[in-house]
């Protein structure tokens, strides 16, 4: 079975530090990975993916992730915080089911960014 | 907006009670999907509706009655609910398109509180 884990439950980080969320994956083939951010009382927004190519995938919002096959991760990273950044981030991992997909989401981390 | 409206975005029901939660995509997606989302747990996939066609119900009990009339609608009825199926339910599209890798777009949620 596919996973990820996302083995911090809170990241806490100043205004405009560089910031990362942690994310690993255990797949069986080619990872499909996935970053969504959740603002409170919102669904889940769609940030980035990896398909395949460049290991760095930049997203929406300033953010990108680097994908890193050697260490099974795909961590979320931001060069310059903002205090609106802080919301609930999700990785997640594709598994396909036929045309449509089968996500598997890690836990979730929350991130904080203060003045 | 991401093109996902859900409704009503709270309910509050009593154990006898009959609902529905209603689901629509503007988007002209394929597939459908509804989540559960619990405090301090990961999201966890219900249904999957591809072409109006359930191809996932992962061990949902059956006090949970999905039913998807065509691929822009969505809907999830409940009746005889659990105080331990309050929770955040959110619904999601994709394009479910062959050959593309598919991103799911998601509804604010409806926010069920169980009496």
């Amino acid at each position: 079975a596919q996973s990820v884990a996302q083995p911090e439950d809170q990241v806490n980080v100043a205004e405009g530090n560089p910031l990362t969320v942690k994310c690993t994956y255990s797949v069986s083939g080619n990872p499909y990975l996935f970053w969504y951010v959740q603002y409170p009382n919102r669904g889940l927004q769609f940030l980035l993916k990896y398909i395949t190519g460049d290991n760095l995938v930049k997203g929406s919002y300033g953010f990108e992730a680097e994908f890193n096959k050697s260490q099974t991760s795909f961590h979320l990273k931001k060069p310059s915080a903002l205090v609106s950044d802080s919301a609930l981030y999700f990785c997640a991992v594709r598994e396909k089911t036929g045309t449509a997909s089968k996500l598997t989401f890690g836990t979730g981390t929350r991130l904080q960014v203060t003045l | 907006e991401t093109g996902v409206t859900q409704t009503p975005r709270h309910l509050v029901m009593g154990m006898t009670n009959k609902k529905s939660l209603k689901c629509e995509q503007h988007l002209g997606h394929n597939a459908m999907y509804w989540y559960k989302q619990s405090a301090k747990k990961p999201l966890e996939l219900m249904f999957v509706y591809n072409f109006k066609e359930q191809t996932e119900n992962n061990s949902v009990p059956s006090r949970f009655s999905p039913e998807c009339p065509n691929s822009s609608h969505l809907f999830l009825h409940l009746h005889t609910l659990q105080p331990e199926d309050s929770a955040l339910y959110l619904c999601a599209s994709s394009p479910a398109e062959v050959g593309t890798v598919d991103t799911q777009y998601f509804g604010p949620g409806t926010r069920l509180t169980v009496l």
